[in-house]
């Protein structure tokens, strides 16, 4: 079946600096992948869409610039925290759509991002 | 507006059955989705209701009634491990968005 490996599972970054998220689906091209944050005991928040080779949709409210997601191939899309604060702490969920006659969506296991 | 409405929390003991009510209102319908969600992990894919009707898979059912706007998933012969978050999904028109709903944990007691 569809898998979407993402990593790291868990970071903790210092105040300040960037974090790098990768989403890799491994046996199918990702055309649309969606990026996802959960506060614990939410559901999941979308924050943008990235087609391959297009630059990303943001939903209302989320920072283009804090958070910068590049789709450069059908099987790997990233998403960085960029300055990262302790507020950016969350569980990010990757989620990917694509060919191969899956009509659903195929969830990378998350990422625990916390920042100090 | 979008609105996906579940209940927060239901509670039912080990064998017993449970049934979670989804109720949306979006701007764009292209299927529903269900998915289990287990504490610090991501979501696993339950079922995918795009007509009016039943869909069983094995212990979990769910059902779509798009002139009302509504979904069920039903849980039979619950079991410990169904202990989880189970979320509703709408699938959006642009983009193939999904917009969730809050999800509601189900709580099985022995």
């Amino acid at each position: 079946g569809a898998v979407v490996s993402q990593h790291p599972s868990r970071v903790i970054c210092k105040s300040g600096t960037s974090v790098k998220i990768e989403c890799r689906s491994l046996d199918f091209q990702a055309t649309t992948m969606f990026w996802y944050r959960q506060f614990p005991k939410k559901s999941l928040m979308l924050m943008a869409t990235s087609n391959e080779g297009s630059k990303a949709t943001y939903e209302q409210g989320v920072e283009k610039d804090k958070f910068l997601i590049n789709h450069a191939s059908l099987t790997l899309s990233t998403l960085t925290v960029t300055s990262a604060h302790p507020e950016d702490s969350s569980f990010y969920i990757c989620s990917a759509t694509g060919t191969g006659g899956w009509y659903g969506y195929t969830f990378g296991s998350g990422t625990r991002l916390t920042v100090v | 507006g979008q609105n996906i409405d579940q209940p927060t929390e239901m509670t039912a003991t080990e064998g017993a059955i449970v049934q979670i009510n989804c109720t949306y209102q979006t701007s764009g319908f292209n299927g529903l989705f269900w998915y289990q969600q287990h504490a610090g992990e991501a979501p696993t894919f339950l079922s995918y209701n795009v007509l009016d009707g039943l869909e069983e898979k094995g212990r979990f059912s769910s059902f779509l009634s798009r002139s009302k706007g509504y979904s069920y998933l039903l849980l039979k012969e619950l079991q410990m491990k169904d202990s989880a978050s189970y979320l509703c999904a709408v699938k959006d028109d642009s983009w193939g968005k999904l917009q969730f709903g809050a999800g509601t944990q189900v709580v099985v007691t022995p």
